[in-house]
């Protein structure tokens, strides 16, 4: 398709258990931003990309939390040791650039940690 | 810190009546976005706007920019059922990091 492309939809795991969540952005869109939203609250900004670099990373709540996207397209967002607080949905948004202001989001991955 | 706030949180209102809906930080913004999201989607994007005092109406939705470019406000004329949804803010800084308000989560009764 042609939107952004969030895998798994679902994905319930056990307390210090690895994640990883995959986004398939739009093609051609350089920027690439990760958030989380917990129920009833607005998305919270954890990194984007411009390119294959994070250009800014400062909303990761803590270093289980890892995202990369070698090739500038794909990127993956990886949990370590999942604590049950990082049940949420996780968003991933593309734009064609870091300056225009304009997101397109996938439909979200919803983690539940039990 | 860079933060949005939106008020009000929850608005519950009658079919065919008016609301207004507020965006407001500290921050000067180079950009700001209102989406719309429904339950289990992620946010849509409704508009941008970018220049301060910047005015753009969507059928019955306007939005303003305030003229330091630090608050907007989305109008909405006649709500209808189907405007129910969660209406949220994003900010767009110099760094171009985007950072969204809580939401206001708005409810039209029919």
């Amino acid at each position: 398709g042609a939107g952004v492309s969030q895998t798994p939809s679902n994905k319930v795991t056990e307390k210090g258990k690895y994640v990883e969540l995959r986004c398939d952005p739009i093609s051609g869109h350089t920027a690439l931003y990760w958030y989380r939203q917990s129920l009833g609250q607005g998305p919270e900004f954890l990194i984007y990309f411009q390119g294959t670099g994070a250009a800014d990373d400062s909303g990761l709540p803590n270093d289980r939390f890892f995202a990369v996207r070698p090739e500038g397209s794909v990127s993956t967002l990886k949990i370590q040791r999942t604590e049950r607080g990082d049940s949420a949905v996780y968003l991933c948004a593309s734009s064609l650039s870091s300056n225009t202001g304009e997101l397109f989001f996938g439909e979200g991955s919803r983690l539940t940690v039990l | 810190t860079q933060l949005l706030e939106q008020s009000p949180q929850f608005l519950s209102i009658q079919e065919g009546e008016n609301l207004t809906v507020y965006c407001n930080s500290s921050s000067v913004f180079s950009s700001l976005q209102w989406y719309r999201q429904e339950p289990g989607e992620g946010p849509v994007l409704l508009v941008t706007v970018v220049t301060g005092g910047e005015v753009k109406k969507l059928k019955r939705l306007t939005f303003q920019f305030g003229d330091a470019r630090k608050d907007s406000s989305l109008h909405i004329t006649a709500a209808q059922p189907g405007d129910t949804g969660l209406y949220l803010c994003a900010g767009e800084f110099r760094d171009d990091k985007i950072i969204f308000g809580k939401g206001t989560r708005l409810h039209i009764l029919p």
